[in-house]
């Protein structure tokens, strides 16, 4: 079975400043997508940023980019220059693609963009 | 181009009654999927279609539960009879499963209470 650990509840980062949220994963498959997705206080799910097990460079999306490290099983989004719109539930996720599209959910770090 | 669109954005209900979530898809995207979010179990998919099938509902925690996807542009989520513990967000996606990535986006949820 696939499983996504996120292991910080809640982070805090300065404006203008870069932070790293991290996101482990446990999976027997060979190939897999891991996801990030935003949840701000509004409630809404916004995809971030996708990384394929096979992508042998890491994905960036404008200020967002994932460290994709393979043998450690960790994805952990990267976030420069932060702003106050960044303060939100974060969610990585993962799909093997053997499975279809079915989508698991780590726990979600919440991240406080301070002035 | 419109995101997925789900109504109502909110519903307050008591005990025993029905309720209905609807779920319109992005044009073109062949896969729907339903999920339910809450503090203690996270976000938890309760079933997936596939051009309109369903093709796991292993996640719908029991009878009083059901989905329909009648075509490919418009699914409902029924709960008769509804009951306190069914108070969440109900999220619905979509995707296209002809893309590698097979990124699900999100509709902005309904909140449900169950009074």
């Amino acid at each position: 079975a696939q499983k996504i650990t996120q292991t910080q509840p809640g982070m805090f980062v300065q404006e203008k400043e870069a932070v790293t949220l991290d996101c482990t994963y446990d999976t027997s498959d060979q190939s897999y997508g891991l996801f990030w997705y935003k949840q701000p206080s509004s409630g809404e799910m916004i995809f971030l940023i996708y990384q394929g097990s096979y992508d042998e460079q890491n994905a960036t999306e404008g200020r967002y980019s994932l460290n994709f490290q393979k043998a450690r099983k960790s994805a952990n989004l990267v976030i420069s220059a932060s702003q106050l719109g960044d303060s939100a539930m974060y969610f990585c996720a993962m799909r093997n693609t053997g499975t279809a599209s079915k989508l698991t959910f780590g726990t979600g770090t919440r991240l406080q963009v301070t002035l | 181009d419109a995101g997925v669109i789900q109504s109502p954005r909110h519903e307050v209900t008591e005990m025993g009654q029905e309720v209905t979530l609807r779920c319109k898809p992005i044009s073109g995207h062949d896969y729907l999927f339903w999920y339910r979010q809450t503090m203690m179990r996270g976000l938890e998919l309760l079933i997936y279609f596939n051009n309109n099938v369903p093709i796991d509902d292993s996640g719908m925690p029991e009878d009083r539960f059901s989905a329909k996807m009648p075509n490919a542009s418009f699914s409902t989520l029924k709960i008769q009879p509804s009951e306190p513990r069914d108070s969440a967000v109900y999220f619905c996606a979509s995707s296209s499963g002809r893309g590698a990535k097979n990124i699900q986006y999100f509709g902005a949820g309904t909140r449900l209470s169950v009074l």
